[in-house]
C-alpha cells in the first residue's frame, strides 16, 4: 500500500513570491494534515482539511491556506513568502473517526531566499 | 506556550542498553499521546501511541509508560540498536488530534554507539 507522497521534494523560491505545495493521501484516508517543521521550532500544526473542508488552523497567518480535492489530495499555497517560511512542510493523513492514527509523507523542503 | 515538554534534547546509549525519554504535559484534554521516529531527509513514522485508560503499551522492544497524575509519559527502548539511531518525538491531542492537530514535543537526537 502506498504511503503518503509529497511533492516537489524541494522548492526554491524568493521573498514575496508564492510556493504551491501538494499532497496525496494514503488510500481511504479523508483527513489531511499539514505541519511546519522549522529548524530551532519543531514541528507546528499548519492546518486539517477533511472531507474537502478546512477543519481547523493552527496558530499561522491567513498567507497560509489550502484546499483539498474531491479525490482527498490537498494543496497548501503560501503566499508572500518570507525568509522564516524556509523549512520542512509535512503531510500527514488518517481516517478520522476511525482511527487518531497520522501517517506522514516525506515532506517538502522549501527555501525562501 | 509549549504545551509539550521533552527531555533529554540529546541522549547516547550503548548498544544492548537502554533509552528512556520523557515527555510531561500541561493540558489535561489531551487524550491521545503518538511517539514518532524521524531520520534525516525523513517524514516522522509513527512508532506507538498510548490513550490514558491504560499506563503502559509495549510493542517490541518499543514501551511507552503513562502517568496521568504527574501528566507525564515517556518511550523505552529496551536493547537499543544503532539502527534505532534517529531522532524520536512525543506528541499529544485532543479529539482523536484532529481539532487542533498534533502538539510535539521539541524531540530528542539519540545516538546509539555500536
Amino acid at each position: 500500500e502506498a504511503g503518503v507522497t509529497q511533492s516537489p521534494t524541494h522548492l526554491i523560491k524568493t521573498r514575496g513570491q508564492q510556493a504551491t505545495l501538494r499532497c496525496s493521501p494514503i488510500s481511504g484516508h479523508t483527513s489531511v494534515y499539514w505541519y511546519q517543521q522549522a529548524l530551532g521550532l519543531g514541528l507546528q500544526f499548519l492546518l486539517w482539511y477533511d472531507e474537502g473542508e478546512e477543519r481547523n488552523r493552527g496558530n499561522f497567518p491567513p498567507r497560509f491556506s489550502g484546499r483539498q480535492f474531491p479525490n482527498y489530495s490537498s494543496e497548501l499555497n503560501v503566499n508572500a513568502l518570507e525568509l522564516e517560511d524556509s523549512a520542512l512542510y509535512l503531510c500527514a493523513s488518517s481516517l478520522v473517526g476511525v482511527s487518531y492514527e497520522q501517517y506522514f509523507g516525506p515532506g517538502t523542503r522549501l527555501t525562501v531566499t | 506556550q509549549q504545551q509539550v515538554k521533552q527531555s533529554p534534547q540529546s541522549l547516547i546509549v550503548q548498544k544492548g542498553g537502554i533509552s528512556i525519554i520523557n515527555c510531561a504535559y500541561e493540558n489535561t484534554a489531551f487524550d491521545y499521546f503518538p511517539w514518532y521516529q524521524q531520520f534525516p531527509g525523513k517524514g516522522p513514522a509513527l512508532l506507538i501511541a498510548i490513550r490514558p485508560d491504560v499506563s503502559e503499551k509495549k510493542e517490541g522492544r518499543f514501551t511507552i509508560s503513562f502517568n496521568k497524575s504527574a501528566k507525564q509519559f515517556s518511550l523505552h527502548i529496551m536493547d537499543s540498536q544503532p539502527g534505532d539511531s534517529a531522532t524520536y518525538f512525543c506528541a499529544a491531542s485532543t479529539s482523536g488530534g484532529g481539532a487542533d492537530g498534533l502538539t510535539f514535543g521539541k524531540g530528542t537526537h539519540l545516538i546509539i554507539q555500536p
